[in-house]
C-alpha cells in the first residue's frame, strides 16, 4: 500500500493569496497523481491528473507540479469559489489511495 | 457527456449487505474506462473500495475485498456494488466515478448516496 501525507490538514487563507498544498508519497509513483476539490455536500472534482495535466474546465489559476514521491498544487489567486476541501490520489498501483485532505479555509 | 447516478437503500441493518447500483447515461459502459466505487465517512476523506472493467475484470481494496462484489451489467448499462457483513464503520456517502484508461484518475463522478448502517 502507498501511503500518502498530505500538508498542511488546514489553511487559512484570503481571497487573492498564493496557496501551495504539498503531498508526499511513501515511495515513488512517478506522474501518476491527481488532485480533486471537493465543496460540502458535493462531490470530488477532478482538477489535475498526471501530477500537472490540467482537467479540461478547470482554471489556470490551479496548477500541479512534482514527480516520485513529492507533489505539490497552488492555487495562484485565491478566489472565494476556491474555498473548499483538497485531496491528492495516486493511481500508480493497488489499492488506490487519497490523501487525509486540506481544508482551505477564509482566514 | 457521461453522467453516473447512484441509486439504492439508505439504511441497511447490522451484518447485513450493502447493495448500489451506478446507471451510466451519455456514453456506454462498453467503452475503454474503468468503473470504480469510492466511499466518505461523514466527515472523514475518501476511500477507494474497487473497479471493474466491462470485461468483468476487477480490483478490489485489500482492506475489503473479503466483503466486496462488484458486478457489471452491460445490458442495462450500470455497474453494482456489494459489501456483506455491514457494521456501523461501514456508514458513509458511496460515490461511483469513472476512471480513462489511459490516465486513470476519476474525472466523472456520482452525486453520491448516504448509506446508514444501524438497526
Amino acid at each position: 500500500v502507498i501511503w500518502m501525507t498530505q500538508s498542511p490538514s488546514l489553511l487559512s487563507a484570503s481571497t487573492g493569496d498564493r496557496v501551495t498544498i504539498s503531498c508526499r508519497m511513501s515511495q515513488g509513483i512517478s506522474s501518476y497523481l491527481a488532485w480533486y476539490q471537493q465543496k460540502p455536500g458535493k462531490a470530488p472534482e477532478l482538477l489535475i491528473y498526471a501530477a500537472s495535466t490540467l482537467q479540461s474546465g478547470v482554471p489556470s489559476r490551479f496548477s500541479g507540479s512534482g514527480s516520485g514521491t513529492d507533489f505539490t498544487l497552488t492555487i495562484s489567486c485565491l478566489q472565494s469559489e476556491d474555498f473548499a476541501t483538497y485531496y491528492c490520489q495516486q493511481y500508480y498501483s493497488f489499492p488506490r489511495t487519497f490523501g487525509q485532505g486540506t481544508k482551505v479555509e477564509i482566514k | 457527456q457521461v453522467q453516473l447516478q447512484e441509486s439504492g437503500p439508505g439504511l441497511v441493518k447490522p451484518s447485513g449487505t450493502l447493495s448500489l447500483t451506478c446507471a451510466v447515461s451519455g456514453g456506454s459502459i462498453s467503452s475503454s474506462n474503468w468503473w470504480s466505487w469510492v466511499r466518505q465517512p461523514p466527515g472523514k476523506g475518501l476511500e477507494w473500495i474497487g473497479e471493474i472493467y466491462h470485461s468483468g475484470s476487477t480490483n478490489y481494496n485489500p482492506s475489503l475485498k473479503s466483503r466486496v462484489t462488484i458486478s457489471v451489467d452491460k445490458s442495462k448499462n450500470q455497474f453494482s456494488l456489494k459489501l456483506s457483513s455491514v457494521t456501523a464503520a461501514d456508514t458513509a456517502v458511496y460515490y461511483c466515478a469513472r476512471a480513462p484508461g489511459d490516465h486513470p484518475a476519476f474525472d466523472i463522478w456520482g452525486q453520491g448516496t448516504m448509506v446508514t448502517v444501524s438497526s
